[in-house]
């Protein structure tokens, strides 16, 4: 099974620190995503990454940044916090292998600022 | 623009049947999924369709009709343990994934 693995499930900052949300997917997935997810509201893109070093803005990238070193492993940025980035943030993954690859999750991050 | 409607909530009997309807508006189409979401957990894939028609897997089941922007989700059977939301996602033109709100389906005995 495919596996998704999000650094922390809660955090809690301050407004105006540098928050970094880390996320590791053990499948050789070329294909990584960073949602941020709120009531009402459906997954909304932040950014995401296609191949090492590569990245992409989705819908609401404002406020981000992305870092993807490695295959496995995808960061998002917050660089300096603000209370409107309170929200759940999911990771996910998929296989580049064709275009219809369902994406898989992480248990995500209830990120508070404060 | 690009839209996905869903039901914001649904309440079922344990042992019924459901159906979660989706309808989308989307600049283009390459397929639709459905994922379920227990509350506090990461969305998990349950079906995938990109042709016209039923497919079935297990409980559960997913429909499409392409002509009409439709999908649905049946549940039978229902169990507690299938209160969760089911959110639909739709490829577009640009292989880009659009999320409907999801649909938050409660169970009672």
């Amino acid at each position: 099974d495919v596996k998704v693995t999000q650094s922390s499930r809660y955090l809690v900052k301050r407004t105006g620190e540098k928050v970094f949300l880390e996320c590791v997917q053990d499948m050789d997935h070329e294909n990584m995503f960073w949602y941020r997810q709120d009531p009402g509201l459906g997954l909304r893109l932040i950014y995401f990454s296609y191949d090492v070093k590569m990245k992409e803005k989705g819908d609401i990238p404002e406020g981000y940044s992305v870092s993807r070193e490695k295959k496995e492993r995808f960061s998002l940025i917050l660089e300096s916090a603000s209370t409107n980035q309170t929200s759940m943030y999911l990771c996910a993954s998929s296989s580049g292998e064709g275009d219809n690859q369902p994406q898989h999750f992480g248990d995500g991050t209830r990120l508070s600022i404060l | 623009g690009q839209n996905i409607d869903q039901p914001t909530e649904m309440t079922a009997t344990e042992g019924a049947i459901v159906q979660i309807n989706c309808t989308y508006q989307t600049s283009g189409f390459n397929g639709l999924f459905w994922y379920q979401q227990h509350a506090g957990e990461a969305p998990t894939f349950l079906s995938y369709n990109v042709l016209d028609g039923l497919e079935e897997k297990g409980r559960f089941s997913s429909f499409l009709s392409r002509s009409k922007g439709y999908s649905y989700l049946l549940l039978k059977e229902l169990q507690m343990k299938d209160s969760a939301s089911y959110l639909c996602a739709v490829i577009d033109s640009n292989y880009q994934l659009i999320w409907g709100a999801g649909t938050k389906l409660i169970i009672k005995p």
